[in-house]
């Protein structure tokens, strides 16, 4: 069974300030892998998906790489801003486009 | 844009009540997913359903059933609300494709069972 981590569960950085969030699952066999974002109260939001083929995809100041044979991906993010603050989460597509989620990682940009 | 509506924000219902939870998607989406949210446990997939009248169990499915007779519609039932099930429900969906397809999100219904 795919168990998907999220390390660490909480960050707090300056504004201003490159960051990375981790992220590590058990099970290579995946057809992507997503990371969202989640407002307090809200949903999630898609930020950027990788296609297992893919090493990495780039959104504005967001890039996600993925490393399958490791069972690794990152999230970088580049020169943050108060407004990033929010649950990043990602989670692994399986069989049946059932996707596993880890716990996330709560980021706090402060000014 | 994908829109992805749940009927409700907030709920509070009793226990033993029959509850109702609506989700509607406006751009033809084959599959949509019910989820439940808990701190520390994050997302676990309730039901799931890939076309009209077709649906599969998730992970955690005992207590909850799911009705689709539209396309774009996709019903969570709890047939007897219990306290464990006070939780944030979390409606998702996508195209069809063998898992290549981004799910997108509702806002959420947070429940509470009293």
């Amino acid at each position: 069974k795919q168990e998907v981590t999220q390390i660490p569960a909480a960050l707090s950085v300056p504004e201003g300030e490159n960051l990375v969030l981790n992220c590590s699952f058990t099970d290579s066999a995946i057809y992507n892998l997503q990371w969202f974002r989640q407002d307090p109260g809200k949903g999630l939001t898609s930020l950027l998906l990788i296609q297992s083929s893919q090493r990495e995809q780039t959104s504005g100041r967001l890039n996600a790489s993925l490393d399958k044979s490791s069972g690794r991906s990152t999230l970088y993010i580049a020169a943050s801003q108060p407004g990033d603050s929010a649950t990043y989460l990602c989670a692994t597509t399986g069989t049946a486009s059932k996707l596993t989620f880890g716990t996330g990682t709560r980021l706090q940009v402060t000014l | 844009d994908v829109k992805v509506t749940q009927s409700s924000r907030y709920l509070v219902k009793r226990t033993g009540e029959k509850v109702f939870l609506e989700c509607v998607q406006d751009m033809d989406h084959e599959n949509m997913f019910w989820y439940r949210q808990d701190p520390g446990l994050g997302l676990r997939l309730i039901y799931f359903s890939y076309d009209v009248k077709m649906k599969e169990k998730g992970d955690i499915p005992e207590g909850y059933s799911v009705s689709r007779e539209k396309k774009e519609r996709f019903s969570l039932i709890l047939e007897s609300a219990s306290t464990n099930q006070t939780s944030m429900y979390l409606c998702a969906s996508s195209l069809a494709g063998e898992g290549n397809q981004p799910q997108h999100f509702g806002d959420g219904t947070r429940l509470s069972i009293l």
